[in-house]
């Protein structure tokens, strides 16, 4: 089963650098590129990086994305009380023919 | 103006149908992929169902597909998404996307609508 596997939860201090990381397969993330999302509760999903590492239009630089072979991270630095939410990886895979959201990594600013 | 507005969300038997829609402004609709995307209760995003920029590309997720079907009507710039033979397991909320390019195999969404919720229960 394809899958994209992400821890369940990260923290950090304000201030802090934090990473989460995305692992996939050869068909989903070895193929194609990582987009990652920021869900608050109760709200629509925000993109904050398409492409692997490419921010869209407002979202501030603090936020960056990287990908090797199979596997992709999100970096938060200058950690922040509001980066508080869900955030999850999304990729296509060419076995399913379908997208795929990891299972999301709850982060909490301490 | 940018804007996605879904309706049709509700309670329905397992085995109903439903059908949920989704307006968009011009300028948000035309040319781009779209997709439903869903999150059950507790749970994580799902993605459900896309349709690429000219409505030639199609795709389901594996757990809906001979059950879900989606289409676009580039007069009303709406997208569909119907849904028979419901189950429980269908209950969350449906959100629909917008993808930056017509490429139908790119899950990145740069607009979502609001979410309308189903709930499939006895």
């Amino acid at each position: 089963q394809s899958v994209l596997t992400q821890p369940p939860s990260a923290s950090g201090t304000p201030g802090q650098r934090v990473t989460i990381s995305c692992s996939g397969s050869s068909s989903s993330i070895g193929s194609n590129t990582v987009n990652w999302y920021q869900h608050l509760p109760g709200t629509a999903p925000k993109l904050v990086i398409y492409g692997n590492d490419q921010r869209p239009s407002g979202v501030p630089d603090r936020f960056s994305g990287s990908k090797s072979g199979t596997s992709a991270s999100l970096a938060i630095s200058g950690l922040q009380s509001e980066d508080e939410a869900d955030y999850y990886c999304a990729a296509w895979d060419d076995s399913l023919n379908g997208a795929l959201f990891g299972g999301g990594t709850k982060l909490t600013v301490l | 103006e940018v804007y996605f507005l879904e309706s049709g969300g509700g309670s329905v038997q397992p085995g109903g149908s439903l059908r949920l829609s989704c307006a968009a402004s011009a300028s948000t609709f035309r040319g781009y992929a779209l997709s439903w995307v869903r999150q059950a209760p507790g749970e994580g995003l799902e993605w459900v169902s896309g349709i690429g920029g000219s409505g030639s590309t199609i795709n389901y997720a594996d757990s809906v597909k001979g059950r879900f079907t989606i289409s676009r009507d580039t007069l009303t710039n709406t997208v569909y998404l119907q849904m028979n033979r419901l189950r429980a397991e269908d209950t969350a909320t449906y959100y629909c996307a917008r993808g930056r390019s017509s490429m139908a195999d790119r899950p990145d969404f740069d607009y979502w609508g609001q979410g309308t919720l189903v709930t499939v229960s006895s």
